[in-house]
């Protein structure tokens, strides 16, 4: 059973269409969070999520946007896509504000 | 300003030797944990082993150990007996413990931009 899942995998898309990245995590921990890996494999953090409050980097460009459904689900939807946005994302996830985050396996975005 | 530093873009190292990926970090926080993962060519992050501020022992887990010195702010992971399977990218990253409105505790990690480790036959 994988712990924390991620679709796609991979994501090739136009220059200004909007796209969803879905997560899904089961080992019942409350924080969620997303990254962004760029070409050059440095990890940033997008946000951080639990039910109660949610956290936005603020280099984030507002055309991004987490949408959970529920505790086990932080979806990332991006609108207006650039070329810049091209990158892997990864989901993860922790128990609140300890232990380490159990990262999926990454979606890797392409924009044309 | 960057938090944690990583200052070795690549490493080579020869197999069944051991060998040290540097990392330091910044924080004026008293309490904060310290992490290391790999990600292998395949792209998944891989969880190596956590050191608390507060643990007076280093971190060791299997041939991972962490050589943790506070006054210096350093926190370096040691691989022994490095074998082929340990070529890949390695991340060093801290944690520090956020407050929120809610009264609860968040904390992302923040990484380091990684020490390309390469184990040579």
């Amino acid at each position: 059973d994988t712990a924390v899942s991620q679709t796609p995998k991979y994501l090739v898309t136009q220059m200004g269409n909007d796209k969803s990245i879905k997560c899904e995590q089961n080992l019942g921990h409350d924080t969620m969070y997303w990254y962004k890996q760029d070409s050059k494999k440095f990890l940033k953090i997008m946000f951080s999520y639990n039910n109660k409050e949610l956290i936005i980097n603020e280099t984030v460009p507002n055309r991004f946007s987490p949408k959970s459904p529920d505790k086990a689900h932080l979806n990332l939807h991006i609108n207006s896509l650039e070329l810049g946005d091209s990158a892997v994302y990864f989901c993860a996830s922790s128990q609140e504000g300890a232990g380490e985050l159990f990262f999926g396996e990454g979606s890797r975005l392409t924009v044309l | 300003a960057q938090k944690i530093t990583q200052t070795q873009p690549g490493m080579f190292v020869q197999e069944k030797e051991a060998v040290t990926l540097d990392c330091t970090y910044d924080t004026s926080d008293q309490s904060y944990g310290l992490f290391w993962y790999k990600q292998p060519s395949s792209g998944e992050m891989i969880f190596l082993i956590y050191q608390g501020s507060y643990d007076e022992q280093n971190a060791t887990e299997g041939r991972y150990s962490l050589n943790f010195q506070k006054a210096r702010k350093s926190a370096n992971l040691v691989i022994s007996a490095s074998q082929l399977g340990d070529s890949a990218m390695y991340f060093c990253a801290m944690r520090e413990p956020r407050v929120m409105n809610y009264g609860g505790s968040q904390g992302n990690l923040i990484f380091g931009k990684g020490t390309k480790l390469s184990v040579k036959p």
